[in-house]
């Protein structure tokens, strides 16, 4: 089975706060992804990575960045963290690319509350 | 604009009996639609694939419907069990460029014994 990790369930930070998410997946996936989940908003992509050293924006990329230095894991970075990146972050990997069907296997999910 | 509604937003449904869950969506042109599950505290989990050419999908207690006229899809749930109290998100790739999915924003499903 495709396994999706994330390093923290919970998190809580201050605001200014430098917060990095790690993911790692262990299928060889080209593709990684990284979402936020609100209520009322669904998933809304951040940023996502067809390979090593290769990063995409998403819809909101805006205050994250992201680092993909091994194929298996995929950093999302929030600079300075602000309240309003209070949120449900979802990391996800596929095979090849989104746009042959292939299906986006996601961690369990990160919440992270900026207080 | 591409866009993906489901109805309704939640739902409440006796152990044992049936729901429908609703998507409709504008993602033009179309490729394909995904149904997952999200257990609460969980990521998603994919539950079916809807291809242009296919318009019933079943997985087990779940069947899928697809209508790529109407663009409608339903996700219908037979004899329900108290493990299926979930999310359910509907998704939909275009075909052009990039192929971003397009998430909808969920029917929170609470079976109750």
């Amino acid at each position: 089975d495709v396994k999706v990790t994330q390093s923290s369930r919970y998190l809580v930070k201050r605001t200014g706060e430098k917060v990095f998410l790690e993911c790692v997946q262990d299928m060889d996936h080209e593709n990684m992804f990284w979402y936020r989940q609100d209520p009322g908003l669904g998933l809304r992509l951040i940023y996502f990575s067809y390979d090593v050293k290769m990063k995409e924006k998403g819809d909101i990329p805006e205050g994250y960045s992201v680092s993909r230095e091994k194929k298996e894991r995929f950093s999302l970075i929030l600079e300075s963290a602000s309240t309003n990146q209070t949120s449900m972050y979802l990391c996800a990997s596929s095979l090849f690319s989104v746009g042959r069907g292939n299906e986006q296997f996601f961690g369990p999910g990160t919440r992270l509350t900026v207080l | 604009k591409n866009q993906v509604e489901q109805s309704p937003q939640s739902l409440i449904i006796l152990e044992g009996k049936n729901c429908t869950l609703q998507c409709n969506y504008t993602v033009s042109p179309f490729s394909n639609l995904r149904w997952y599950k999200q257990d609460t505290g969980r990521g998603p989990v994919s539950l079916t694939i809807m291809t242009f050419s296919e318009n019933t999908k079943s997985n087990g207690r779940y069947t899928a419907t697809l209508d790529a006229d109407t663009k409608q899809s339903s996700l219908h749930i037979t004899a329900s069990q108290l493990s299926d109290s979930a999310s359910y998100i509907c998704v939909v790739r275009g075909s052009t460029g990039f192929q971003k999915l397009v998430f909808g924003t969920g029917t929170r499903l609470l079976v109750s014994p």
